[in-house]
Order: C-alpha cells, then structure tokens, then sequence
C-alpha cells in the first residue's frame, strides 16, 4: 500500500538554526498538508498546499515557516530559524483529490530544537 | 468551548470487551468526521471517515455520527491486544471544491486492551 514517507525521523537543531524536513506524498495525490503534535498535546493544522500555492495556513504558521514542491515527489517545510516551542512531532499528509478523499499521514520528523 | 473534546483516558479493558471512544464537538458546520488510531511515536493511521449522521461498520469498527447532538462515537468489537493505541477523532467544516479541508482534532484517547 503506498503511503507518506518523511525524512528525517529525528532531528536535532540549536535555537535559531535553520531545518527542512522533507516529505514523499503519495505520488498520485494533489494536495499536501504539515501538522505538528507537541508532545501531550493535539494534532495542530499547519498549512495546506495544493498547485504550487499555499491554501490554506493557521496563525502557527508565520514568516518563519515556508514550505515547497522542488520536484514533482518531494514536498519541504523550512523553519527558518528554530525555536524551542517549534519542539514538536511535525506531520506531512496528503489527499488524492477534491471532496471526500481523507488525509494520509506519514510517520512523522521528531524536531528537537536544544 | 473548546471545538472537539475528547476523554484522554487512559482507557484499559480486557480483551475481548466492546469499546466506545467518543468525541463531542461545538461547530455545527462540521460535517466530515474521522478516526484516526495512532501507535506510539507514529503518524495518525485513518481508521474509519464519514459525512453523515448514522452507522457506517468496518469489521470491527463501527463510527456513529449524531449530528443533532454533535456527538460521534468510534466502537470496537472482539478487542484485541493489538487495539492498544491513542485514538482521534478528527473533524472537518469544509469539504470545498479545492480540497482546503483542514482537520480539527481531538486530543485522542489512550486505550489498552489487557490480554
């Protein structure tokens, strides 16, 4: 079965360092998603990507936050500049097509910022 | 008000029991409903979705949607061990023609199923 895969699992990162975590959609899907889990608490909405444009984004989602489609497989989110409350499970998932088609979520990049 | 609550347990029963995990929400422009199960230190897992009040069975799952209560309930028949995981629910308010649906969650309910 395909499914979302996420690189790296875990990453470790100084306070105000730059990260990209990296994603693989499922490749005949068209819309992309980031969610983040702080530990204990809710799955929280990111921002949500479809045609190359950013959709939809929740006020988590600042200037310091961008996401990207280099290449027809890979889907990126970068913090520009790490925080230590950006500590968090990060979520790629992604949906086939319009209407009722549920979200996919991949396994997840743990991001420690120290 | 929060959007969704949900009991974070933590919930064990023996296997083989019947579970009912529920969820109650406050948005009544809610009208895609999700369960998700999610094993330690992995991504949520979509268990069961629908878009309308009632019953929808999937094995041993079954999701019910009452929607003049904003209430959804996730059961699960012949527990097993292997059941063990947090469970979410997760809620939509927009099904739109550009796909922009962002979901709410739930803090998801740990449930242990003691062999």
């Amino acid at each position: 079965e395909p499914e979302v895969t996420q690189t790296p699992s875990h990453q470790v990162t100084q306070m105000g360092q730059e990260v990209i975590l990296r994603c693989v959609p499922i490749s005949n899907h068209l819309y992309f998603y980031w969610y983040r889990q702080i530990l204990g608490q809710k799955v929280e909405f990111l921002v949500s990507f479809y045609n190359n444009e950013i959709s939809e984004k929740s006020e988590i989602f600042d200037d310091q936050f961008s996401v990207e489609r280099p290449d027809g497989s890979n889907f990126t989110l970068k913090i520009r500049s790490t925080k230590l409350e950006d500590s968090a499970m990060y979520f790629c998932a992604s949906r086939r097509g319009r209407g009722i088609s549920p979200l996919h979520f991949g396994n997840g990049t743990r991001l420690t910022v120290t | 008000q929060k959007e969704v609550e949900q009991d974070p347990g933590p919930l064990s029963v023996p296997e083989g029991a019947i579970v009912s995990l529920n969820c109650t929400y406050s948005n009544s422009a809610f009208q895609y409903f999700m369960w998700y199960r999610q094993y330690s230190r992995k991504g949520p897992e979509l268990l069961m979705y629908t878009y309308s009040s009632g019953n929808k069975e999937d094995g041993r799952f079954t999701a019910q949607v009452d929607k003049s209560s904003k209430y959804i309930s996730l059961f699960i028949r012949d527990s097993q061990p292997s059941d063990s995981a947090t469970y979410l629910c997760a809620l939509s308010d927009v099904v739109s023609n550009f796909g922009n649906e962002k979901l709410t969650f739930g803090t998801g309910t740990r449930l242990t199923i003691i062999p």
